[in-house]
């Protein structure tokens, strides 16, 4: 079953503004995980969060997670064209990942 | 590294027939896991392992499939007999105990007709 949802399913933007992406999930949690997916390319890791850690950064990336409201948020900062790609968050209890279905970012030049 | 390996890359196939997907996983890496992704069920765990055993293959959704891991180095998922709802894209991964970081494949894209 898919645990983690993603939202918004599709978003585009311009080059340069900032990315939001959100993902809700049902029950708890060991971590958290954010992989991007270029067209026909596999997935790639991008980060991981604790369950007990608030917020991460990663580069341009920032992620929070709130166990309270079982959610999490990735934030793409001054977003680039080849931040182009699919975004999934993956919860894990162990070593065992849940996908959602993902949000498509498009980063128009 | 070369990263996970899986071959082929392509399968097109008639309904009926044997299809057997490979995997090479990062050296060192002790979990190796097999996800299928279609647009309508997106990314599913078929089957897990860990230093070569089986850990949990609920995600296997028929008898049809089936996956083995003769050693730690190699993994193979077999589909027997093909059915044009099988048709997606297969993706290996490996990772680490300690690690909960998943690398993944390439994927098989997966076409039966």
């Amino acid at each position: 079953s898919q645990q983690g949802e993603e939202d918004p399913q599709a978003l585009s933007i311009q080059e340069g503004e900032n990315a939001t992406m959100n993902c809700s999930y049902k029950t708890s949690i060991n971590n958290l995980q954010w992989y991007r997916q270029n067209s026909g390319r596999g997935l790639v890791h991008l980060i991981l969060i604790r369950s007990n850690e608030r917020e991460k950064h990663s580069g341009r990336l920032r992620v929070t997670l709130d166990t309270s409201k079982k959610s999490s948020s990735l934030l793409i900062t001054a977003s680039r064209a080849a931040d182009t790609a699919s975004y999934f968050c993956a919860t894990a209890g162990s070593y065992q990942l849940t996908f959602g279905k993902g949000t498509k970012l498009s980063v128009i030049p | 590294d070369a990263g996970v390996i899986q071959s082929p890359r392509h399968e097109v196939t008639e309904m009926g027939q044997e299809v057997t997907l490979r995997c090479k996983p990062i050296s060192g890496h002790d979990y190796l896991f097999w996800y299928r992704q279609t647009m309508m069920r997106g990314l599913e765990l078929l089957i897990y392992f860990n230093n070569n055993v089986p850990i949990d293959d609920s995600g296997m959704p028929e008898d049809r499939f089936s996956a083995k891991m003769p050693n730690a180095s190699f993994s193979t998922l077999k589909i027997q007999p093909s059915e044009p709802r099988d048709s997606a894209v297969y993706f290996c991964a490996s990772g680490s105990s300690g690690t909960y970081e998943q690398y993944f494949g390439p994927g098989t894209r997966l076409t039966v007709t």
